[in-house]
């Protein structure tokens, strides 16, 4: 079966300091696989989906990019982090067609 | 781009009652319609889905409704219990390329005993 994991489960960064956030999946090939964010008591925001190896579609300009370097594994990157960068970060799988698996998420507080 | 709008954003109901959730989209190529539960501090976990050649999809106590003409999708769940008490989205995507998900923005669902 397929699994998804993400790390770490929380982080707490200064404003301007670098971040990776990585994601994995298991037990399927080429999947899509997505980023969103939801800030507190909001709604999903998708920030980058990924469609093969290399091949990153950016939703929202931002400080933040993203990287797929395998097929399964796709990260989260920023240079120098803002406050408003902070909240819950999901990653997420589907098949083609399909509904999304979810990772667990990283709660990002800036501060 | 496609657009989802998602009413009510809070709705409390008494356990044994029925609540209904309804979305509606802007993109008439849209045709997969998921729906999430999001419980507390936690991730968003799939609970039923449709797709555009069906009308009508049914788990147990909850099931999704589909009208393609007024681009309107809903989520009806029967006999409240207090563990559906969370955050439900609902969701629309063209399936093929990228499968990108526009999410509605969720309505928090209390369950009173």
């Amino acid at each position: 079966s397929q699994t998804i994991h993400q790390w770490p489960a929380t982080l707490v960064q200064p404003v301007g300091s670098p971040l990776s956030l990585e994601c994995t999946v298991e037990g399927t090939s080429n999947p899509n696989l997505y980023w969103y964010r939801q800030a507190a008591g909001r709604g999903l925001q998708l920030l980058f989906y990924s469609v093969g190896i290399g091949q990153i579609s950016s939703e929202v300009p931002q400080n933040l990019s993203a990287s797929r370097p395998q097929d399964r594994q796709f990260i989260l990157s920023s240079k120098k982090l803002l406050l408003s960068d902070s909240g819950f970060y999901l990653c997420a799988w589907s098949p083609q067609g399909g509904g999304y698996t979810f990772g667990s998420g990283t709660r990002l507080t800036v501060v | 781009g496609e657009n989802v709008e998602q009413h009510p954003s809070t709705l409390s109901v008494q356990e044994g009652d029925s609540a209904v959730i309804k979305c509606t989209y802007s993109d008439s190529a849209s045709n997969y319609f998921p729906w999430y539960k999001q419980e507390l501090g936690k991730r968003p976990q799939l609970i039923i889905d449709i797709r555009s050649n069906v009308g009508e999809k049914k788990d147990q106590r909850i099931a999704v409704t589909l009208n393609k003409t007024a681009k309107h999708f809903s989520l009806h769940i029967t006999e409240t219990q207090p563990e559906d008490s969370a955050v439900y989205f609902c969701a629309a995507s063209i399936t093929g390329g990228g499968n990108k998900l526009t999410f509605g923005t969720g309505t928090q669902l209390k369950v009173e005993l």
